[in-house]
């Protein structure tokens, strides 16, 4: 497509679900970011992804957070057993990795609230 | 660690030029660059400037990096209503995560 794509633009969930955000990258892009923006803590780096491989999860906040990518293109972020501080903005952002500095351009986010 | 910092908010009248600031502490960033964000939408990148450069000049937006001080700041010329909105400096250096400083919120006010 045209741009990133993410899915659903909101959810609304009990306490204790599991959810699960999907993100679309831009065609070819084979770097894949997510980012979480909250009140309190603003934008935050969660996990980057270059082709299906992740080398970089140092932003997830705790092993209830989990990502994957297949195919090189369609990720899935997933929260299990999700606490109201889980409730923020999460942001998907994709690159070209032709050579560092690639910008990453970013989708509308899913905003996820936790009852 | 890598720390971003920019001032909440910038008030300015229609038309006039608009100069929104970031300090940043990583001095191995490479590029820094600057995204636009406006209510329930994502980041829209503006532009971007790689750190041997000291300006970079895109239609109504100058960008200017001073490396020694690690200032980087944006000037937009002839602010217009649609231009309100919070901005967003970033730095990526080490990784290829991107650092974002807190957002300015930008007012034009006719």
């Amino acid at each position: 497509g045209a741009g990133v794509s993410q899915s659903p633009s909101n959810k609304v969930t009990e306490k204790g679900k599991d959810v699960e955000l999907r993100c679309d990258p831009i065609s070819g892009h084979t770097a894949l970011y997510w980012y979480r923006q909250s009140l309190g803590q603003g934008l935050e780096f969660l996990i980057y992804f270059q082709g299906n491989s992740a080398p970089d999860k140092s932003g997830l906040p705790s092993d209830r957070f989990s990502a994957e990518r297949t195919g090189g293109s369609v990720s899935t972020l997933t929260i299990q057993r999700t606490q109201q501080e889980d409730s923020a903005v999460y942001l998907c952002a994709s690159s070209s990795w032709t050579s560092r500095g690639q910008p990453q351009h970013f989708g509308d986010g899913t905003r996820l609230s936790i009852l | 660690g890598e720390d971003v910092e920019q001032s909440l908010f910038l008030s300015v009248r229609e038309g006039d030029s608009s100069v929104i600031n970031c300090t940043y502490t990583d001095s191995s960033s490479t590029y820094l660059y600057w995204y636009k964000q406006e209510p329930g939408a994502g980041l829209q990148l503006l532009t971007y400037i790689f750190s041997n450069m000291d300006m970079k000049q895109d239609q109504r937006l100058t960008v200017l990096l001073n490396k020694k001080d690690k200032h980087l700041s944006l000037r937009i010329a002839d602010t217009q209503t649609g231009d309100s909105a919070i901005y967003f400096c970033a730095e990526g250096g080490g990784g290829n995560k991107l650092t974002f400083g807190t957002g300015t919120q930008l007012k034009v006010e006719l």
